[in-house]
């Protein structure tokens, strides 16, 4: 079975911390991704990466910036965090970009920024 | 871009059928997923549709029609345990050949006794 793991699932931090999310999987997937969902608005991509090094802009990157370091690892880092930018945070990996690939999700963490 | 359009919450009764639906605007259209997601957990996949067609998979079946942009999930037999978000999800090859699917805003189903 795939397994997403997420270092965790609850999450307090105040306003202009700096906030590392991290994501493993342990698949050899290429693909990962970091979602953010918000009741009323669904999932909502921040950003993904292809490959190690590699990443790209998601729908909502502002605010945010990432890091893959190594294949199984891709940590989304909050810069100087804010209260708009409490939610839940879902990494997601994928093998690679096939037709049928699907997104094999984490638990997720619960955000939140007083 | 798309357009993902799908209710924002259904009941059902426990045994019973429900359908839910979901809209789509893309260009290039390149597969539809449906995933579950239960309060608090990740969403995990159901299906997934690339030709018009019904996919049956035990008491879930999935179908689409590329021509109306539309596609249903179909849950026989309903528990109590089918209570959940069910997400639409629509890839296209918009996105550079990185055919990430957008997803629709999910339809929370409640089932009830």
């Amino acid at each position: 079975d795939v397994k997403v793991t997420q270092s965790s699932r609850y999450l307090v931090k105040r306003t202009g911390e700096k906030v590392f999310l991290e994501c493993v999987q342990d698949m050899d997937h290429e693909n990962m991704f970091w979602y953010r969902q918000d009741p009323g608005l669904g999932l909502r991509l921040i950003y993904f990466s292809y490959d190690v090094k590699m990443k790209e802009k998601g729908d909502i990157p502002e605010g945010y910036s990432v890091s893959r370091e190594k294949k199984e690892r891709f940590s989304l880092i909050l810069e100087s965090a804010s209260t708009n930018q409490t939610s839940m945070y879902l990494c997601a990996s994928r093998p690679g970009t096939g037709a049928q690939e699907t997104q094999y999700f984490g638990p997720g963490t619960r955000l939140l920024v007083l | 871009g798309q357009n993902i359009d799908q209710p924002t919450e259904m009941t059902a009764t426990e045994g019973a059928i429900v359908q839910i639906n979901c809209t789509y605007q893309t260009s290039g259209f390149n597969g539809l997923f449906w995933y579950q997601q239960h309060a608090g957990e990740a969403p995990t996949f159901l299906s997934y549709n690339v030709l018009d067609g019904l996919e049956e998979k035990g008491r879930f079946s999935s179908f689409l029609s590329r021509s109306k942009g539309y596609s249903y999930l179909l849950l026989k037999e309903l528990q109590m345990k089918d209570s959940a978000s069910y997400l639409c999800a629509v890839r296209d090859d918009a996105s550079g050949g990185s055919y990430i699917p957008t997803f629709g805003r999910g339809t929370s189903l409640i089932v009830h006794p």
